[in-house]
């Protein structure tokens, strides 16, 4: 079945740090793939996503390229704030008739001032 | 739009006892989705709506677990003899129809339930 493996959390950085969540997934076929946030007490935002092979999206200094050949989206930041700091999901979605998202495990993200 | 809104936010409940949780998608939204999250885990397919036609369950759903969407508009998402088990957060997103990856899916805040 389809799969998304993230990188095992939590992660701590400081403010202006560098950000690499890595996230690879298992599907058969060619999904779309997404990336959703959890800020504290709200609902899961989508984030950013790539529909196929070398797209790259991109959304709030955040970007992530869909790498077929490694089966790979990792979410990168240039520089983190505080306000970053929330729950990160990778996800992947076929399109048809049912077009359910399958997560991964969600990794937390702190930053310090 | 006024968002993907659900009801309650928090829910505590007995063991063995019945609960029913609502989701209020956004207006023009005509596909609907149950997503169950436990806790250090991302959140797992449970169920889905095209208008008011149940079209999957997951095999999460036990038969304790009913969902409906009269009219294809609210929904609800009803558990029978709750059990500790059940204890998550109940996500419900929404979406425009379309077959493809371009429909996003758009969330609520989810209910909690704690099941004692």
């Amino acid at each position: 079945g389809n799969s998304v493996t993230q990188m095992e959390g939590p992660v701590t950085l400081s403010e202006e740090a560098f950000l690499t969540i890595n996230c690879t997934y298992t599907a058969t076929g060619y999904p779309s793939l997404f990336w959703y946030v959890q800020y504290p007490g709200e609902g899961l935002q989508l984030l950013l996503k790539a529909t196929k092979a070398d797209d790259k999206g991109s959304n709030k200094g955040f970007e992530a390229t869909y790498r077929k050949e490694t089966t790979s989206f990792h979410l990168e930041k240039g520089s983190v704030q505080v306000s970053d700091s929330a729950v990160y999901f990778c996800a992947l979605i076929f399109s048809g008739a049912n077009s359910k998202l399958t997560f991964g495990k969600g990794i937390t993200l702190s930053v310090r001032p | 739009d006024t968002g993907v809104s659900q009801d309650p936010r928090h829910k505590i409940t007995k063991r063995g006892q019945n609960v029913t949780f609502r989701c209020d998608p956004i207006s023009e939204h005509n596909r609907l989705y149950w997503y169950r999250q436990t806790l250090g885990q991302g959140p797992e397919f449970l169920t889905y709506f095209q208008n008011e036609a149940q079209l999957e369950k997951s095999r999460l759903l036990s038969d304790r677990f009913s969902a409906e969407r009269p009219k294809g508009s609210f929904s609800t998402l009803e558990i029978q003899r709750t059990e500790q088990g059940d204890s998550a957060m109940y996500l419900c997103a929404s979406s425009r129809g379309l077959a493809g990856p371009q429909g996003e899916q758009y969330f609520g805040p989810g209910t909690r339930l704690t099941v004692t």
